[in-house]
């Protein structure tokens, strides 16, 4: 079982470029979510979709964008790349939201390590 | 504001030695406390759910237990495979989950 795939693993960007950053999942999941870890820091969400066709602002949406492709699909898009945004970011899903359910457990994927110099 | 604070920030035990990891949280109408385990270049990796007070969990040598204010996660003769970085959310009336910063424990043989 893979899971929750991320791509890529290692991305280094400079100031301005943009890049989508890709996840898929294999679980049947409903609900996706993208979350940022920094040093010293809880994970923090950045965008959620509860289901295929909505996606809802999390914690710190600014300076992303996300798309729900399909029930496997889940990007994020960074427009204009800033060193503020050098992360690690995890995409993760469950079988329902946080928010509308008792709150079954994320499932993650192995993170994208993002720096932008 | 929901709150979740995880003490200590690093905790360093030799095989065999037992302790316990604290999650204090401070969210209304707690829905579900929940733990995961992070090892290196990894995603986190789900432990337990916890409901109400007085619950417990195990698998293991790990032991969650869940109080109106804390959560532990109790370590029995930990092995130096259970070196990792824990963490532990909780998910509110507020509908959202909050994580704290995590424990990184190290098990030395």
């Amino acid at each position: 079982n893979a899971g929750v795939t991320q791509t890529p693993k290692f991305q280094v960007l400079k100031t301005g470029q943009s890049m989508t950053l890709q996840c898929a999942q294999d679980m049947n999941h409903n609900s996706m979510y993208w979350y940022r870890q920094d040093p010293g820091m809880g994970l923090r969400l950045i965008y959620y979709s509860a289901s295929e066709g909505t996606t809802d602002k999390g914690e710190v949406p600014n300076g992303y964008n996300v798309s729900r492709l399909n029930k496997r699909e889940f990007s994020l898009r960074l427009e204009s790349a800033a060193p503020s945004q050098t992360s690690v970011y995890f995409c993760a899903s469950s079988e329902e939201a946080v928010v509308f359910a008792q709150g079954s457990p994320l499932h993650f994927g192995n993170g994208t390590r993002l720096t932008v110099t | 504001e929901d709150q979740v604070t995880q003490s200590p920030e690093a905790l360093r035990l030799q095989e065999g030695e037992s302790s316990s990891l604290n999650c204090s949280y401070t969210v209304s109408g707690l829905r579900g406390l929940f733990w995961y385990r992070q090892d290196p270049g990894k995603g986190p990796e789900f432990l337990f759910t916890l409901y109400s007070a007085g619950e417990e969990k195990e698998k293991e040598r790990l032991k969650a237990t869940l109080t109106k204010k804390e959560s532990f996660l109790h370590i029995t003769a930990p092995k130096p495979e259970d070196s990792a970085t824990y963490l532990c959310a909780a998910s509110g009336s507020a509908r959202q989950l909050t994580f704290g910063s995590g424990t990184q424990l190290t098990v030395l043989p």
